[in-house]
């Protein structure tokens, strides 16, 4: 167990509709990815927050955006749901240290979103 | 879009084999990671090798890269069958204060007992 939890477990939506997954960070972890893994591929990073700020972005539209609470947990949202919005969003939190190398994300289990 | 490539994509092997993975990347790197993943849930951090070490092991694995070729290798040794899962490789490239990873599609293990 990484200590990181995200709600809910399961989630079904219909196309159009908007949805917020929630994730709690490890503790002393100042900084939350988020990730979505669609079936049989690996996780895509979405984005990840620092400080309460957007810290870096993949190739996600703007319908998806996040926050980042003072006590470092943390929102995905996702408005207009298309049906390829179907997948796996995992967070992973991490304790961001400026000199590279050595930055461990921990991994949450995930919430599965089905969108009809 | 993927950095990593993990070859094989599927394997199969009997209790108490060694399994290997591979994985190969496109750009520089700061480390490489490698995860597990059971049933589509949670990622599970196995091991990190820096891009100045060139081997590293922590228990029954086994962790190697190249940055010349720009390819990792997972080593499982004496496998069991808890060891059925996906592997993922990941990268950290990123630069600047952003970080991130980028994952490959997996290779996924199943250790028949």
């Amino acid at each position: 167990e990484t200590g990181v939890t995200q709600s809910p477990t399961h989630l079904i939506k219909t196309r159009g509709q908007q949805v917020t997954l929630r994730c709690s960070s490890q503790s002393g972890h100042n900084t939350v990815s988020w990730y979505q893994q669609a079936l049989g591929q690996g996780p895509q990073f979405i984005f990840q927050y620092y400080r309460e700020e957007e810290n870096g972005r993949g190739n996600f539209p703007p319908r998806f955006s996040g926050l980042q609470f003072p006590n470092y947990s943390s929102e995905l949202n996702v408005n207009a749901l298309e049906l390829d919005d179907s997948a796996l969003y995992l967070c992973a939190s991490s304790f961001f240290a400026r000199v590279a190398g050595d930055n461990e994300q921990f991994f949450g289990p995930g919430t599965r979103l089905t969108v009809l | 879009s993927q950095q990593g490539e993990e070859d094989p994509q599927a394997l199969s092997i009997q209790e108490g084999e060694n399994a290997t993975m591979n994985c190969s990347y496109k750009t520089s790197i700061n480390n490489l990671q490698w995860y597990r993943q059971n049933s589509g849930r949670g990622l599970v951090h196995l091991i990190l090798i820096r891009s100045n070490e060139r081997e590293k092991h922590s228990g029954r694995l086994r962790v190697t890269l190249d940055t010349s070729k720009k390819s990792s290798s997972l080593l499982i040794t004496a496998s069991r069958a808890a060891d059925t899962a996906s592997y993922f490789c990941a990268t950290d490239n990123s630069g600047g204060s952003n970080y991130k990873l980028t994952f490959g599609k997996g290779t996924l293990l199943t250790v028949n007992p």
